[in-house]
């Protein structure tokens, strides 16, 4: 199985800064017949599902807001958050869906500072 | 507007079995593969299931195999995810969700709460 390991496990940002978390996979996600790293992030609110919020990497899902962004290819992996807001207070999860079993990061919980 | 709706649920003794639910609609359900991933209480995201878009492939986590059975019926839009000897370690909230290996998680449902005690 494909391991995620994201760091760090909790960060405290204040409102309008920039919260950077990051994800590493234990084997490459990345398909080279199609050039697609198959790995996603996803946001889970207190009491919510989980929501996709970036696919392949750093497409952005419809409806998600331009300050979330993703990068990063192979096995190491960014999600930015360029100002934080209020409603960006969440548990953030990567995921790979490269092989079976998709695989999902332990989790990174943000808070407002 | 893209639903998933699970159910079936409940407090089951261990060893028990229970038969979970999921109806979609907003989106061409026979087209696409779907999951279970199941939340232990204040825990991380685990896939337990998955099965194709016609229902001719499933796959199971390595925790639930030879244990629980993924199915679905594309004429009424479910999902079913019959669980068989239920272990206080299957205690977790269950969600359907639309994907698989080979394609991200697009939409989930809220859930539907197993608990495995006596």
């Amino acid at each position: 199985d494909i391991v995620m390991t994201q760091s760090p496990d909790s960060l405290a940002v204040s409102l309008g800064e920039r919260a950077t978390i990051n994800c590493r996979s234990s084997r490459s996600v990345f398909y080279t017949s199609n050039n697609k790293n198959y790995f996603a992030w996803y946001q889970q609110k207190p009491g919510q599902p989980p929501k996709l919020l970036i696919y392949w990497a750093s497409t952005r899902e419809s409806g998600v807001p331009d300050r979330f962004s993703g990068s990063g290819s192979g096995t190491d992996f960014t999600l930015t958050i360029s100002s934080l807001q209020a409603e960006d207070v969440a548990v953030y999860y990567c995921q790979q869906y490269y092989s079976t079993p998709p695989t999902f990061g332990q989790g990174t919980k943000v808070e407002i500072k | 507007e893209v639903q998933v709706l699970e159910s079936g649920g409940g407090l089951v003794q261990p060893g028990g079995s229970l038969r979970l639910s999921c109806v979609a609609s907003g989106f061409t359900f026979s087209g696409y593969a779907m999951s279970w991933v199941r939340q232990a209480p204040g825990k991380g995201l685990e896939w337990v299931s998955g099965i194709s878009a016609g229902g001719g492939d499933t796959y199971y986590a390595d925790s639930v195999k030879g244990r629980f059975t993924i199915s679905r019926d594309n004429s009424k839009n479910t999902l079913y995810l019959q669980m068989n000897s239920l272990r206080a370690e299957d205690t977790a909230r269950y969600f359907c969700a639309k994907g698989n290996t080979g394609v991200p998680f697009g939409y989930w449902g809220q859930g539907t709460l197993v608990t495995v005690s006596s």
